[in-house]
């Protein structure tokens, strides 16, 4: 069974650092894993994708990583922002079982930037 | 559409009422995913489609929960004689056809069982 854990639960740090989540997951037989952000009572938004393939992919400030072989992935926030304050999720989707694709998620980390 | 809809955004029901709760994914998706979120916790799986394939319904709760999906369009969750605990976001996600695609989500719906 698919487990997908992130540390640290929560993060709080002031404005202008460079900050690092971690996600680890168990099964290294996925598609890809994909990052996203949820802020209070919204929906998920996807901020980055990586194949299974990939090492690694970047948009903007945020550059993700993935070591499948070891079963972990990073986000690093570059210059954080009071904006990126929000809860940033990781998901696997695990590869061909039975025909389930279905995301596997972690519980998320809860950053807070302080202005 | 842009971006996958639920409807309602919002909804309040009395215990033991039949709620129905709707997702329209984005246009050519063929995966669509519906997850619940109860208040400060994680997302649990819940039920997930792929095109005209048996869905995967190992993460549905109990027989009072279902869903029906039309092709490659709608979906409605359906939740029978609902209790307390049922309240949550129900959050809907859809991707393309392949496991090497982004999946997206809609708003979610926030229910409230009174």
């Amino acid at each position: 069974k698919q487990e997908v854990t992130q540390i640290p639960a929560a993060l709080s740090v002031p404005e202008g650092e460079n900050l690092v989540l971690n996600c680890s997951f168990t099964d290294s037989a996925i598609y890809n894993l994909q990052w996203f952000r949820q802020d209070p009572g919204k929906g998920l938004t996807s901020l980055l994708l990586i194949q299974s393939s990939q090492r690694e992919q970047t948009s903007g400030r945020l550059n993700a990583s993935l070591d499948k072989s070891s079963g972990r992935s990073t986000l690093y926030i570059a210059a954080s922002q009071p904006g990126d304050s929000a809860t940033y999720l990781c998901a696997v989707r695990r590869g061909r079982e039975g025909g389930s694709e279905k995301l596997v998620f972690g519980k998320g980390t809860k950053l807070t930037v302080n202005p | 559409g842009a971006g996958v809809s639920q409807s309602p955004s919002n909804k309040v029901t009395e215990k033991g009422k039949d709620v129905e709760l709707r997702c329209d994914p984005i246009s050519g998706h063929t995966a669509l995913y519906w997850y619940r979120q109860r208040l400060g916790q994680g997302l649990e799986f819940l039920i997930y489609f792929q095109g005209n394939s048996a869905p995967d319904k190992s993460g549905l709760p109990s027989d009072r929960f279902s869903a029906e999906r039309t092709g490659e369009s709608v979906s409605t969750l359906t939740i029978q004689r609902t209790q307390q605990e049922d309240s949550a976001v129900y959050l809907c996600a859809s991707s393309p056809f392949t496991g090497y695609t982004e999946a997206f989500f809609g708003q979610g719906t926030r229910l409230t069982v009174v």
